[in-house]
């Protein structure tokens, strides 16, 4: 499974970083996904990560990119979605989700639990 | 970038129905499409991958087709786990993108 960093309440302005570990199955020749889910909204998605090459290889959806940023820490076999200079609108669950295969084309089958991300003055 | 247009938005059935959910997508692609089920205060669950693969552990009454641009979702025989929101996936090129979501309720 894949086990997310707790909920964090936060001010505008501010940064948070999610992590997204893999327990009892492997990440490195797996992509990882990150996902966004607004109140009653549905699901948005982010962006991708490699693990398998140091984490250099990384694409963005045109709304997140140059927002948000995603980083692979091999010696923890994490994956950390940095969220800087948050605002209201981005009050959202965030997902991680790890492809079925070792092709970034391949869907993304298991989820993380979610982190609720909440900004509020 | 490749758009998906999902449809219905909202879809009223009762058990033991067959619905289908579709999504169109703005130009012409093969097989990289997946559908997921989420029910309220869960995570996504995957359901079918390259367009009409089904994943492991799914129910068989679930399926998948494509033609053209054109993807459809298919639930044979609704059981009342099924009542949930449906969305598609392509992975196609980057950027991915989920469809709109379809709602379906309990008519």
């Amino acid at each position: 499974q894949l086990v997310q960093s707790g909920p964090e309440v936060t001010i505008p302005g501010a940064s948070v970083r999610i992590s997204c570990r893999a327990s009892g199955l492997s990440l490195p020749r797996h992509f990882i996904h990150a996902v966004r889910q607004s109140p009653g909204q549905g699901l948005e998605w982010m962006g991708i990560i490699d693990p398998s090459v140091g984490g250099t290889n990384t694409h963005f959806a045109p709304s997140f990119q140059g927002r948000v940023s995603l980083t692979w820490d091999p010696s923890t076999a994490t994956v950390f979605l940095d969220l800087p200079a948050l605002q209201s609108e981005d009050t959202a669950i965030y997902y991680c989700a790890r492809s079925l295969g070792d092709t970034s084309d391949d869907a993304p089958d298991i989820w993380g639990q979610g982190t609720v991300v909440t900004v509020s003055s | 970038d490749l758009q998906l247009t999902q449809s219905p938005s909202f879809l009223s059935a009762s058990v033991g129905d067959r619905v289908t959910i579709t999504c169109r997508a703005s130009q012409v692609f093969a097989r990289h499409l997946a559908w997921y089920q989420q029910r309220p205060g869960e995570a996504p669950r995957l359901l079918i991958y390259d367009a009409s693969t089904l994943h492991s552990g799914v129910p068989s009454r679930f399926s998948g087709s494509e033609s053209g641009t054109e993807f459809t979702l298919t639930i044979s025989g609704l059981q009342p786990e099924d009542f949930a929101t449906y969305y598609c996936l392509h992975l196609y090129d980057y950027p991915y993108a989920f469809g709109q979501g379809t709602k379906l309720e309990i008519k």
